[in-house]
């Protein structure tokens, strides 16, 4: 199993571009998560999705959009990236609560490195 | 006051040194609390976890829940190089809550 696997692992992009980011899973998990991660902010989570075709706002969503058309992968989408979109982003997936610790044990994948000129 | 609080350090110990690694939090509605391990350039991966109040072992390693005081500890005992890393808290409600609530991670360095 690969896991959670993201792509791309880094990108350079300029003010008011636009790009997506990959994020696919091959564990069948129902939960996933997309999180930016900053020097001295810690983890904070931009939108999530319990299931196939249903998404959330999380804490940092402005900026951003998501899809889940399939239940092995979870898209964040930046529209007009901004400098302050450069972070480092993690997707993450999880079981349901019905199973095991549930959405407490969080698979997160490598990690994208982003960068906004 | 931010939900989950948590000492950024850097933390620099000695190896065979015994390290303590704390969070407190705000809401007492967690019941989840869990810590886990991210190497540099990695994404995290989940170390241990535990339920409500009261210890959890796992070899050299030890987390501790007081909810009455809203603090949680992970000890590492006998440590070693491979365990620098940055440590992150983190907690959620009951019912198995699909959010989780992260401290912002502490960086441990472990000197040979």
């Amino acid at each position: 199993n690969a896991g959670v696997t993201q792509t791309p692992k880094f990108r350079v992009l300029k003010t008011g571009q636009s790009m997506t980011l990959l994020c696919a899973q091959d564990m069948n998990h129902e939960y996933m998560y997309w999180y930016r991660q900053d020097p001295g902010m810690g983890l904070r989570l931009i939108h999530y999705s319990v299931g196939e075709g249903t998404t959330a706002k999380g804490e940092v969503p402005d900026g951003y959009n998501v899809s889940r058309l399939k239940k092995q992968n979870f898209l964040l989408g930046l529209e007009s990236a901004a400098p302050s979109q450069t972070s480092v982003y993690f997707c993450a997936s999880s079981y349901t609560s019905g199973r095991a610790l549930g959405a407490q044990e969080q698979y997160f994948g490598p990690g994208t490195r982003l960068t906004v000129t | 006051q931010k939900e989950v609080e948590q000492d950024p350090g850097p933390l620099s110990v000695p190896e065979g040194a015994i390290v303590s690694l704390n969070c407190t939090y705000s809401n007492s509605a967690f019941q989840y609390f869990m810590w886990y391990r991210q190497y540099s350039r990695k994404g995290p991966e989940l170390l241990m976890y535990t339920y409500s109040s009261g210890n959890k072992e796992d070899g050299r390693f030890t987390a501790q829940v007081d909810k009455s005081s809203k603090y949680i500890s992970l000890f590492i005992r006998d440590s070693q190089p491979s365990d620098s890393a940055t440590y992150l808290c983190a907690m959620s409600f009951q019912g198995g809550s699909e959010k989780l609530v992260f401290g912002k991670g502490t960086k441990l360095t472990v000197n040979p």
